[in-house]
């Protein structure tokens, strides 16, 4: 296995379009995460799936902003009309289901996608 | 909102320097995690802490869990230019929750 893959590594776009960012997990990793991270931030956590079901989406984000994960593999994070706030490094993590007796695994990150708006 | 407060946010240090980075909070967290980011990548994992009160090492850096888990650090000793990066510390309230991170802390060694 080659680690989590995002694609594209880079995005320029101009106000007001639509991007979509892929992310393909660890196969064996249940859970995938979406974070957006800005200049001088952590992460921030937008959303993330178990398996295939979207468990959790931030306050923060907007209704702009729609992820899915088909079949519990790859998932896909769509902006829609996006605005210059959005320019942000968009990272992607995937990990086991923390098991009994153990409260977590640590996630394992892509490379991310850098997407900036113009 | 649980939010890890992470200091110093910047440090710069001549190699073979010792430093430690701090991470609080006023929440507990049920584990904590450390990682490693570089310019243009994702973060790396470095250490997961769960016991309040643990010491774990990783060659030169060595990582404690506060006694009531809701603070950690990191030392390092004998920095090198190899350990620039972004510190990131992150922890989940409960294990079934997703990972919340602080901002971090920007080490640059210098040669």
């Amino acid at each position: 296995d080659t680690g989590v893959s995002q694609d594209p590594r880079h995005k320029i776009t101009k106000r007001g379009q639509n991007v979509t960012f892929r992310c393909d997990p660890i196969s064996e990793h249940n859970r995938l995460y979406w974070y957006r991270q800005t200049l001088g931030q952590g992460p921030e956590f937008l959303t993330y799936f178990q398996n295939e079901a979207q468990l959790e989406k931030s306050r923060l984000l907007s209704d702009r902003f729609s992820a899915e994960r088909p079949k519990g593999s790859f998932s896909t994070l769509e902006i829609q009309r996006t605005e210059q706030g959005d320019s942000a490094m968009y990272l992607c993590a995937s990990s086991l289901i923390p098991g009994q007796g153990r409260q977590v695994y640590g996630y394992t990150f892509g490379s991310g996608t850098r997407l900036t708006v113009v | 909102t649980q939010l890890l407060e992470q200091s110093p946010q910047f440090l710069s240090i001549q190699e073979g320097e010792n430093l430690t980075v701090y991470c609080n909070s006023s929440s507990v967290f049920s584990s904590l995690q450390w990682y490693r980011q570089e310019p243009g990548e994702g973060p790396v994992l470095l250490v997961t802490v769960v016991t309040g009160g643990e010491v774990k090492k990783l060659k030169r850096l060595t990582f404690q869990f506060g006694d009531a888990r809701k603070d950690s650090s990191l030392h390092i000793t004998a920095a090198q230019p190899g350990d620039t990066g972004l510190y990131l510390c992150a922890g989940t309230p409960s294990g079934n929750t997703p990972l919340v991170f602080g901002k971090g802390t920007r080490l640059s060694v210098i040669a």
